[in-house]
Order: structure tokens, then sequence, then C-alpha cells
């Protein structure tokens, strides 16, 4: 079983929809969680991080963390066009006091948002 | 907004040629990172730099691979000796400080080896 999967789509919906991109992983010593969005032919972009189960909202994002499912989910409200990009998630297992955290990824999910 | 900047974008390189791609941290950060993207697939962990010592490194990361801090701005990775499966998006990113402070990633050197 791999670390992380994630649906590589490719995912379009119309704008304005609700998206949910998820991620499921297998390491339960996982306990920093990442979304990253990443426009063709550029670097990943950190969208939204946290360290615990639940909801954390940022506009129109929202990341949820269930962590007795190893499941994280990234939403995003009032799509726009401008949404269009791969998205990752990306996972930590070590938060250490020397910073050595290396992250897993996800193969990241293309999502099209048709105007 | 600072942010990571990467030189060159793209580089072109013979089979067993030497490359350094070059980085700019964000300059009050303290730990450095390389990741590489082969095209289609995952962002893959490099090696990860902090005080002048190499941290952490994943078994991608061989003898033929070194990285460096000349100078208090610049952060280097060299392949000594190019491969054509070292073809790959290469990633600098880099983190402020200890604990929960996420990675920065810069835009990336595309490396064609032909």
């Amino acid at each position: 079983q791999k670390e992380v999967e994630q649906d590589p789509g490719p995912l379009s919906v119309p704008e304005g929809a609700i998206v949910s991109l998820n991620c499921t992983y297998s390491n339960s010593a996982f306990q920093y969680f990442m979304w990253y969005r990443q426009y063709s032919r550029k670097g990943p972009e950190l969208l939204m991080y946290t360290y615990s189960s639940g909801n954390k909202e940022d506009g129109r994002f929202t990341a949820q963390v269930d962590k007795s499912s190893k499941y994280i989910s990234l939403f995003i409200r009032d799509s726009q066009p401008s949404d269009s990009a791969t998205y990752l998630c990306a996972l930590s297992d070590v938060v250490s006091n020397f910073g050595n955290e290396k992250l897993t990824f996800g193969t990241g999910t293309r999502l099209t948002i048709i105007p | 907004e600072p942010e990571v900047t990467q030189t060159p974008s793209h580089q072109v390189t013979q089979m067993g040629q030497e490359v350094i791609l070059r980085c700019v941290p964000i300059s009050n950060h303290l730990y450095f990172y390389w990741y590489r993207q082969i095209l289609g697939q995952k962002v893959e962990f490099l090696v990860s730099f902090y005080n002048n010592e190499i941290s952490e490194k994943s078994e991608i990361f061989d003898d033929q691979f070194s990285v460096e801090r000349p100078d208090g701005s610049n952060f280097t990775l060299k392949i000594r000796s190019t491969k054509l499966e070292d073809s790959a998006m290469y990633f600098c990113a880099s983190r402020r400080g200890r604990g929960i402070s996420p990675l920065h990633f810069g835009n990336g050197t595309r490396l064609t080896v032909t």
C-alpha cells in the first residue's frame, strides 16, 4: 500500500461549484498535513497546513483532517477559473527540534474549473 | 512577499556532464531543501540542510549529488555526472525555523539530460 494516495483526476467542475479533494494515508505517524497548489511549470504554493484533526478554514478553502480514518480533504467553495491547477496533499511524520521534516506528497489532482 | 528564487529556469546538459542548480532561499529562513519531480510523477524529497550540513537525505541522493551553501544567500545542488534519469524539475524550498513552519518552494529548474 502506498504511503499517500490521491486520485489524480482530472476533475472538471463548473464555476461556482464546491470542490472536494481527498487523500488517504497509511502511516499513522503522519501528524502534519498540508495542501499545495501547483500551476503548470511552477513550484508548489502552500495553501493550508494543519496538525490536528478537525476543520481549518481560510477564505474559500477548508482543510479537514480525520486522523482516525487517515483521511484528509480540501474543500473549495465558490470555485473560480483561477482555481484551475494541480492540488497536492503533503504529509510529514516528524516535527523535530532540528526541523528535519521531509514531506511525502500525493500524486496531485488536476482540477479544471469551467467558466 | 518574499519568495524562493531558482536559476536557471531551464538547463539542458549532456549525459555525463556536471550541473549546478542555484537557489536563493527566503532571507530569514534557516532550513533548506531540494525536491524533484519527474514528469508525471510525485514530488520527491532529496535532501534537507541546516546549519551548514545535511540533516537528512533520501535514497535518491547518492554520491553523484551534493549540496552547498557557499555564502549567506545561495544554496546549490550539484549533480556530478548527469544521467538521463536525472531529467526532472528540481525544486528548492526553505523554512523559517523549528516546529510547525511550512515549506516555501521556488518555481523550479527544469533539467533536461540528453
